[in-house]
């Protein structure tokens, strides 16, 4: 099956700093990938699209100076949290479609990454 | 809009029981419905979806999911829970006609499920 990989699993780091995710297709190609937030108890958030070779699309509310998304090849998306603060404190989940599943809207998750912004 | 309703929280099964996880949706269009499920600390696995056809869909690891328009709903169900299936299930909706380019999924909140050996 179709699998991708998310890293760091987990992440601790200073108010301030900045921190990138990395979310890796492993056995296809993803030109689109999601990205997630989930609080405890809580939903998943989409908090933008993903775009291989263009700019991400942003949910509403979403600060794109904040979680800056790079897609830069058909295999990668990254989420940098920049200048991160202890409000940004979550567990952030990617996801992607297999090629030519769009329509199919079966999504693959990585296993998600927990922040924690001290 | 779309939007997922799942109105318990927490689900508690003794091992060997049917189980059943509510869900209710609304869109303005068509459904595509899905069900997730999340291990601790995990990301989401699909389960099984609905797009047209046979109201009842059968998915992974036994579970199956009724769809119901006239109640706008899409339980999922298992005949006989096993202590593996304790995790949070997600249902998830997208409107069948949101327009080419638009793949969004809307989750619901998730429930948790236990079966108590």
């Amino acid at each position: 099956g179709a699998v991708v990989s998310q890293h760091p699993s987990r992440v601790i780091c200073k108010s301030g700093t900045s921190v990138k995710i990395e979310c890796r297709s492993l056995d296809f190609q993803a030109t689109t990938m999601f990205w997630y937030r989930q609080f405890p108890k809580q939903s998943l958030m989409l908090m933008a699209t993903s775009n291989e070779g263009s700019k991400a699309t942003y949910e509403q509310g979403v600060e794109k100076d904040k979680f800056l998304i790079n897609h830069a090849s058909l295999t990668l998306s990254t989420l940098t949290v920049t200048s991160a603060h202890p409000e940004d404190s979550s567990f952030y989940i990617c996801s992607a479609f297999l090629p030519g599943q769009l329509f199919q809207n079966i999504q693959y998750f990585g296993a998600g990454t927990r922040l924690s912004v001290l | 809009a779309q939007s997922v309703a799942q109105p318990e929280d927490q689900v508690n099964v003794a091992e060997g029981n049917p189980l059943t996880v509510k869900c209710t949706y609304s869109v303005s269009g068509n459904p595509y419905l899905f069900w997730y499920v999340q291990y601790p600390n995990r990301g989401l696995q699909f389960l099984l979806k609905y797009i047209t056809g046979d109201n009842l869909v059968k998915g992974s690891y036994g579970f199956e999911a009724e769809f119901n328009k006239s109640q706008t709903s899409f339980h999922l169900k298992k005949p006989s829970a096993l202590v593996s299936d304790s995790a949070l299930y997600f249902c998830a909706v997208r409107d069948l006609y949101s327009g080419a380019g638009s793949y969004q999924l809307t989750f619901g909140k998730g429930t948790k499920l236990s079966v108590i050996p």
